[in-house]
């Protein structure tokens, strides 16, 4: 099976600017989350789709959205770009997205940088 | 209070030998999952194993295994004949239904196997 995939793998926006991540998860996949890693915050949880549906949501603020495609395949949106956001956004897919036993498996993720 | 907790920034390891990266969780759940996940520098999340918190048995997959003490909340990994691809960051994570779908990562370890 093909693993997760991401694109695109680096991105440089200005201030203010808005960005449209992807994500397709691994087939047979229906449970999408999103990460982002910062060295200073470490890895934090967005959010979570499943079947179309957010079903989790992080401490973000309302600039990070996403949404969920019928095959599974996820965007995330950032708008008005800060320079905070620079980092590196990762997308996980699982089975189910049951808790405790699923494993989330990663794709490679997308280097934001904002100038 | 901290949910993962790997107090070993970096560590060595010289190659052939075995290391041990710490890691203590907290949670009340009853139900849980540990994981960890190996990053290089290329950035992707690689899984590497999994300990439910009902396991009777602590996880091995190849040269990985978990040393899980449960009432000391604690989930060691261990590498056996280290390699020199062996060298990354290391990641120990949970996931419990009470936080939904989300994993909760620690800091992290960075391994440096030496040749």
């Amino acid at each position: 099976k093909a693993g997760v995939t991401q694109t695109p793998r680096y991105l440089i926006k200005t201030r203010g600017q808005q960005v449209t991540l992807s994500c397709s998860p691994i087939s047979g996949h229906r449970s999408v989350s999103w990460y982002q890693q910062t060295p200073g915050q470490g890895l934090q949880f967005l959010f979570e789709y499943f079947s179309e549906t957010q079903r989790n949501k992080g401490n973000f603020p309302g600039r990070f959205s996403g949404r969920q495609f019928s095959n599974s395949r996820s965007e995330m949106n950032v708008s008005t770009l800060e320079l905070g956001d620079s980092a590196l956004y990762l997308c996980a897919s699982s089975s189910e997205g049951l808790a405790g036993t699923d494993t989330q498996y990663f794709g490679p993720g997308t280097r934001l940088t904002v100038l | 209070a901290q949910k993962i907790t790997q107090t070993q920034p970096g560590m060595f390891v010289q190659e052939k030998e075995a290391v041990t990266l710490d890691c203590t969780y907290d949670t009340s759940d009853p139900s849980y999952g540990l994981f960890w996940y190996k990053q290089p520098s290329s950035g992707e999340m690689i899984f590497l194993i999994y300990q439910g918190s009902y396991d009777q048995q602590n996880a091995t997959e190849g040269r990985y295994s978990l040393n899980f003490q449960k009432a000391r909340k604690s989930a060691n990994l261990v590498i056996s004949a280290s390699q020199l691809g062996d060298s990354a960051m290391y990641f120990c994570a949970m996931r419990e239904p009470s936080s939904g779908d989300k994993l909760t990562f620690g800091t992290g370890t960075r391994l440096a196997v030496r040749p």
